[in-house]
Order: C-alpha cells, then structure tokens, then sequence
C-alpha cells in the first residue's frame, strides 16, 4: 500500500502561467477530494470525485480551476492564468465505500511570484 | 464563514496528563465528525471519528465527544505522550462536502 502520492510535491510558477497538478489515490478507493490549505488555516474543501464523476464543487473553485478524473483512478487539477493569491497548499484524499475516512497525500506547495 | 471553529490555536500539556482539544461548529446538518492529526511536511492523518447519532467513541488513547445541543466536540487523549505533539484539525461533514478548523497544535512536554 503506497497511500495517497501527489506529483510535484513544490511548484513555483510565475503569475499568468498555468499549472496542473497529479493526485493518484489509493487504488481502489472511489472517492477522491482536493483541497487547497493557507498558512494558519484548515484545507479548504474544493472538488469530490465519485468515481470519474465530479459530483461536488465548492465556490471557491473559480472558472480558472478544472479537475479531471478521467478513469476513475488519478486526479489532475489545473490552475489557469495563476494569481498569487493562488500560492497555498493543495491537498488531494481519498476514501472509498461508505467510510468518511479520508486518506491524505503529502500536498503540493504552489507559489506564485 | 467559518462554520467549524478551533479557538484555540496552541496548547502545552505535561507527558501523561490529558490533552484536551475543543472544536465548535455552526451547521446544525452536519452528521459526521472527525480528527485528524498533521505533522509538518505531511499531510493530515486521520485519528478517530464520530457519528452524529452517538456522543461519544472510544480508540485507545483517544476519545471523541459531541455535544449536539450546544454544537460541540472535543478530542481527548490520554495519557498524552510526547510523540502526539502535532496539529491536530477538526473536521465536520454534510453529504461529501468537508469542513476544516483552523488547528491546535500539540506540545506535549516530556
């Protein structure tokens, strides 16, 4: 069991570049969550997948961000025309049945000069 | 607007004695509860959870209690051991949308 891996684990972009990032989940787990996390705050929750189904989208994912899950297995989120208000932590878990458990990645830190 | 609150951002406990984390929230439809624990440079572990229907579970060393009248949970560890100094967050669900605190962080003193 290799958990929840998330490529790149730090990413610096400068503003008006866009940039995609790769959460693959545990295998099997249907259920798959990202969330954006700022210093001193809890993660944001901003998109779930059921399968390859985006079933869940918070207001905070603006028309710049898109999330794909094509198959069903990983995820990718892109940022489009990067703000530096974008610079955070983007975390991606995954859970499968009907357990709230949720299995965590290490996150990928964007920073946006 | 912040529905799930952590007031308290640090605390400090002796090795052994009980760590105490209080957690509020607003959303009276929230039906799941859950702790989870973060060290840096990783992502969030979770710890134990709690159904709205029940007021209390037990894991080992640590216990979860919800109040539902008066919109709070609480984290309880004991004995506590220096190896729980961490950030720990509270979480609540409604359907498949998750809601964060801020975070306490643990110091456990040896």
């Amino acid at each position: 069991d290799t958990g929840v891996s998330q490529d790149p684990r730090h990413k610096i972009t400068k503003r008006g570049q866009n940039v995609t990032f790769r959460c693959d989940p545990i295998s099997e787990h249907n259920r798959l969550y990202w969330y954006r996390q700022t210093l001193g705050q809890g993660p944001e929750f901003l998109t779930y997948f059921q399968n390859e189904a985006q079933l869940e989208k918070s207001r905070l994912l603006s028309d710049r961000f898109s999330a794909e899950r094509p198959k069903g297995s990983f995820s990718t989120l892109e940022i489009q025309r990067t703000e530096q208000g974008d610079s955070a932590m983007y975390l991606c878990a995954s859970s499968v049945g009907l357990t709230n458990e949720q299995f965590f990645g290490p996150g990928t830190r964007l920073t946006v000069l | 607007d912040q529905q799930v609150k952590q007031n308290s951002p640090s605390l400090s406990v002796q090795e052994g004695r009980i760590s105490i984390l209080n957690c509020d929230y607003t959303n009276s439809m929230f039906d799941y509860f859950l702790w989870y624990k973060k060290y840096p440079a990783e992502g969030p572990t979770f710890l134990i959870s709690i159904s709205s229907i029940k007021d209390k579970n037990e894991d080992g060393r640590f216990t979860v209690f919800l109040n539902k009248s008066a919109k709070h949970l609480s984290l309880h560890i004991v004995p506590s051991q220096p190896g729980d100094s961490a950030v720990y967050f509270c979480a609540a669900s409604t359907g498949n949308q998750f809601y964060f605190g801020t975070g306490t962080s643990l110091t456990v003193i040896p």
